[in-house]
């Protein structure tokens, strides 16, 4: 059974970047399509993106100037850049998988808290 | 983007209660819709993917219907345990969007 778990740091200070990553247990990450997705405290979710590892990709045009999903095959994991970051940024960020790239997100991580502040 | 409103934003019901939960779609999604369940703390959680179709292990009493834009996730006999925060989402187009989320508290 796959399992995923985020990682990364928790605070990040305003215009910097937020990288997190999300190791894959249980299986490959060759074999299937890795979301992020986002929710700010008290509110809905909100997508931010996928990556497969063939290279498709699609990301939030809310984002998209400042976000990139990237694979790692040889540790398992998948990663999450969100550069110049603003109090806004500020959510849990969970990592998730579509297991065919339908858009069915059917395995998630327990997500992470990432504050923006100074 | 395809924008999702979803009604009612809470509701509070009794054990044993029918709930029902609605999307409308600003344009049409086929049955590309999923509903989660999120409970405070958790990671939304799969229930129904294709409008319809219940995730593996997803309790019997949780059904969805619908296509189009208007779409529909029924509690036939609410348990204590259904409390929670439920989601839609429509994977027709990108970028993805989430209904804003239904919280369904028990009496």
């Amino acid at each position: 059974q796959v399992h995923l778990q985020e990682s990364g740091p928790g605070l990040v200070k305003p215009s910097e970047t937020l990288s997190l990553s999300c190791t894959v247990s249980g299986g490959s990450i060759s074999s299937y399509y890795w979301n992020w997705i986002r929710q700010a405290p008290g509110k809905g979710l909100e997508w931010v993106g996928f990556m497969h590892i063939r290279g498709n990709n699609d990301y939030n045009p809310s984002l998209k100037s400042r976000v990139a999903i990237s694979l790692d095959t040889s540790k398992n994991q998948f990663s999450l850049k969100l550069t110049s970051v603003t109090a806004a940024d500020t959510a849990i960020y969970y990592c998730a998988r579509d297991p065919v790239g339908g858009g069915v997100l059917d395995v998630w991580g327990q997500g992470t808290l990432v504050t923006v502040s100074s | 983007a395809i924008q999702i409103t979803q009604s009612p934003s809470s509701v509070s019901a009794s054990t044993g209660d029918r709930v029902t939960v609605t999307c409308r779609a600003s344009r049409s999604v086929g049955t590309y819709l999923a509903w989660y369940q999120q409970k405070p703390g958790e990671a939304p959680k799969l229930l129904i993917s294709g409008a319809s179709a219940l995730h593996s292990g997803g309790p019997l009493r949780f059904s969805g219907s619908g296509s189009g834009a208007d779409f529909t996730l029924t509690i036939s006999r609410l348990q204590a345990e259904d409390s929670a925060t439920y989601y839609c989402h429509q994977y027709y187009d990108f970028p993805y969007t989430f209904g804003g989320g239904t919280r369904v508290e028990i009496k």
